[in-house]
């Protein structure tokens, strides 16, 4: 079965500060989703790649996925403290039902 | 647009109980799954119903079911609780069946408690 890693495990950065989260697979990559969830909430949609070198953006997040590595990078400029949160990165298999496997999530503290 | 809905959102139970939780998805959407959240484990695969069936279901054990009604609302039921269920269980909807034809949008979970 895929097995998603994501590092790092957790993030602390000042605020206006850069910084960039991994999601390795075990297996190919077909397309990559990435989510925030805040603490016992539900996920918010940030980005899905479906393609390799694909590389999409919304406001300061920019997320990439490299089909020959099996990763896939999340970029946040000039992080907010509305950036904070648990971002996780989820993967299915092509041509079946929406079963996702999330990685362990990475999660990100912003100070002032 | 009204977002995923669970109800209810807290839940208490004991040990040996059965539970049933709802989850209504985004008006067109008929592609409905399941996930739980645990701290150790993390974001889990229960399962998924389309069209009334259900298409996949994740490892685990028969104690966890579910059903998918003709308007698209579904249930997922746990009877004879454990602790270990515990949990976050999150819904979450899309248009259609696989994966990167389009986004599952997910719903704000649903906390079990079992004491």
């Amino acid at each position: 079965s895929q097995e998603l890693e994501q590092s790092p495990q957790s993030l602390i950065v000042q605020e206006g500060k850069n910084l960039t989260i991994n999601c390795t697979s075990s297996k190919t990559l077909y397309g990559l989703y990435w989510y925030k969830q805040k603490y016992g909430e539900g996920l918010i949609f940030l980005m899905m790649l479906q393609k390799g070198g694909e590389e999409k953006s919304h406001e300061k997040i920019t997320a990439k996925l490299d089909e020959k590595k099996q990763q896939s990078s999340l970029h946040i400029t000039a992080s907010q403290p509305s950036h904070a949160g648990i971002y996780l990165c989820g993967a299915g298999n092509t041509g079946t039902a929406s079963k996702l496997t999330f990685g362990t999530g990475t999660r990100l503290q912003v100070t002032l | 647009k009204a977002g995923v809905t669970q109800t209810p959102r807290y839940l208490i139970k004991t040990r040996g109980q059965q539970v049933t939780l709802s989850c209504s998805p985004i008006s067109g959407h008929r592609s409905v799954s399941w996930y739980q959240q645990t701290p150790g484990q993390g974001l889990q695969f229960l399962f998924e119903y389309f069209s009334e069936t259900q298409r996949n279901k994740g490892n685990f054990p028969g104690r966890f079911s579910g059903r998918q009604f003709s308007n698209s609302r579904s249930e997922m039921n746990v009877s004879t609780l454990e602790l270990g269920d515990s949990a976050l269980y999150l819904c979450a909807s899309s248009l259609h069946l696989g994966p990167y034809t389009d986004t599952q949008y997910f719903g704000p979970g649903t906390r079990l408690t079992v004491l």
